[in-house]
């Protein structure tokens, strides 16, 4: 079956303990994406990836790091969580940039 | 800057009715993609259509159809015959800059039986 894995799906930690949350795909796509959704916000791009090793900010980089090594799988780090990362975090990958996203189930974070 | 507008945070539609959520966007790029997804209250994104700013036909799939008006620059998701179980948050969403996406705040449709 065609889909984006993520996980954990759910997590609570606390205050500057390193985590990562990862994303796999399996449909060979070359876009792969991490969004943030917030209550009124909508969701926000918070890194991108064409292809492999190749990465790049989308609008609200700051406090999180990602890394491309392998096609399917593009995990998203937070060296130091803080409580304003508290989300609900969604991992996509499109077959190419401009072309419809698939969206993982979505991870739900708490950072005490 | 706003990238992307949805002005409508909540609606009503009743059963069967159709429905037009709004969708306008903010960019000076000639080539720019337009995609509405929905979210139902389990929490997954789901594609329902594209429109590619040089589409001339608007885009339907199905009970969904796009109406843009690149002129105004607005892409408004219309829902015909609505059904309970098109009762989500719908997101509109923009591919633009080549390869960055913004999304809208979203609208939450309930639908009235």
């Amino acid at each position: 079956e065609a889909q984006v894995t993520q996980n954990p799906r759910y997590l609570i930690t606390v205050t500057g303990k390193k985590l990562t949350v990862t994303c796999s795909q399996n449909m060979n796509h070359e876009y792969m994406s991490w969004y943030r959704q917030d209550p009124g916000l909508g969701l926000r791009q918070i890194y991108y990836s064409m292809n492999v090793e190749v990465t790049d900010k989308g609008d609200v980089p700051e406090g999180y790091k990602v890394s491309r090594k392998e096609k399917r799988n593009f995990p998203l780090i937070l060296e130091s969580p803080s409580p304003n990362q508290t989300s609900l975090y969604f991992c996509a990958s499109s077959r190419k940039y401009q072309e419809t996203q698939y969206f993982g189930p979505g991870t739900r974070l708490l950072v005490l | 800057a706003q990238k992307i507008t949805q002005t409508q945070p909540g609606m009503f539609v009743q059963e069967k009715e159709a429905v037009t959520l709004d969708c306008t966007y903010d960019t000076s790029d000639q080539s720019y993609g337009l995609f509405w997804y929905k979210q139902p209250s389990s929490g997954e994104m789901i594609f329902l259509i594209y429109q590619g700013s040089y589409d001339e036909q608007n885009a339907t799939e199905g009970r969904y159809s796009l109406n843009f008006q690149k002129a105004r620059k607005s892409a408004n998701l219309v829902i015909s015959a609505s059904q309970l179980g098109d009762s989500a948050m719908y997101f509109c969403a923009i591919l633009y800059n080549i390869n960055k996406f913004y999304f809208g705040s979203g609208t939450k449709l309930n639908v009235k039986p």
